[in-house]
C-alpha cells in the first residue's frame, strides 16, 4: 500500500463550486502538509498540520480550508475558487516538524 | 529568508550519460537541512536524500551521489550512467531548523530528459 494517497487524481470545477481534496497517510507519520505547485512557480508551501493542530498558514486565501480530523488524514475544503488556483496539489507527511517528507501523487485542480 | 536557485531549468542527455545538477541555497540558520525530491511525469514528489548542515561528507547512493560544499552554499547532485527511467524533474529543497513546522522552500526545479 503507498504510503500517501491522495483523491481524487483530477477534479475540473466552476468558480461557484465546492469541493474537497484528501489526503491519506499510511506511514503513521504525524505531521501533514498541503503544497501547491503552479506550471511557472516553484512549489509552494499552504499548510502545515502537526499533531491535528495547524501549525502554519501560509498566507493563503480563505477560499482554502484545511481540515486535519486525525493524523492519518487531511483535507482542503475549496470553495469559490478563481482559475489561478489551477495547479497541483500535493500532500506530504512526516514523522514530526523536523523529519523528512513524503508525498502523494498530488491532485491535479482545473477551475474553469 | 531562505532561497533556493536551480540555475539548469532542463537538461537533455544521451543514455548513460552523466548529469550533474545544481542547487545553490540562501539561508541565515546555522542549522538547516537540504533535500533532493524527484518528480516523474506521475507528479508525486519522490524523496531521494536528506543532508544536515552539519554533514559535509558526499554520498553515493548507487547511480545517485551528492556533492556538498557549505562553502560554495552548493548541494549538487550527479545522476552516473543515465537511464531513461531517470528523466524527471529534480527539485532542491531547504529546511531550516525551525520548532513549528517543517517549512521546507523549493528550487524551480531542473527537468532532465534522458534519451534513447
Amino acid at each position: 500500500e503507498t504510503g500517501v494517497t491522495q483523491t481524487p487524481r483530477h477534479l475540473v470545477m466552476g468558480m461557484t463550486n465546492k469541493k474537497s481534496l484528501k489526503c491519506e497517510q499510511h506511514l503513521g507519520h504525524n505531521a501533514m502538509y498541503w503544497y501547491k505547485q503552479s506550471a511557472k512557480k516553484p512549489l509552494e508551501l499552504m499548510f502545515v498540520y502537526s499533531l491535528e493542530e495547524r501549525v502554519e498558514n501560509n498566507s493563503v486565501p480563505s477560499r482554502f480550508s484545511p481540515e486535519c480530523p486525525n493524523s492519518s488524514h487531511l483535507f482542503l475544503h475549496l470553495h469559490t475558487l478563481q482559475p489561478e488556483d489551477s495547479a497541483l496539489y500535493l500532500c506530504a507527511s512526516s514523522h514530526n516538524e523536523r523529519s523528512s517528507q513524503y508525498f502523494g501523487p498530488g491532485t491535479r485542480l482545473t477551475v474553469l | 529568508a531562505q532561497k533556493v536557485t536551480q540555475a539548469q531549468t532542463e537538461i537533455s542527455v544521451v543514455e548513460k550519460e552523466d548529469v550533474t545538477l545544481d542547487c545553490v541555497y540562501e539561508t541565515r540558520d546555522t542549522t538547516y537541512y537540504l533535500f533532493w525530491y524527484k518528480q516523474p511525469p506521475s507528479g508525486e514528489l519522490v524523496f531521494l536524500i536528506r543532508r544536515n548542515s552539519f554533514d559535509e561528507q558526499n554520498e553515493i547512493s548507487g547511480r545517485y551521489s551528492w556533492n556538498f560544499q557549505k562553502s560554495t552554499s552548493s548541494f549538487n547532485f550527479t545522476i552516473t550512467a543515465s537511464q531513461v527511467v531517470d528523466s524527471a524533474v529534480y527539485f532542491c529543497a531547504l529546511s531550516e531548523n525551525k520548532a513549528a513546522g517543517n517549512k521546507l522552500t523549493f528550487g524551480g526545479g531542473t527537468r532532465v530528459l534522458v534519451k534513447p
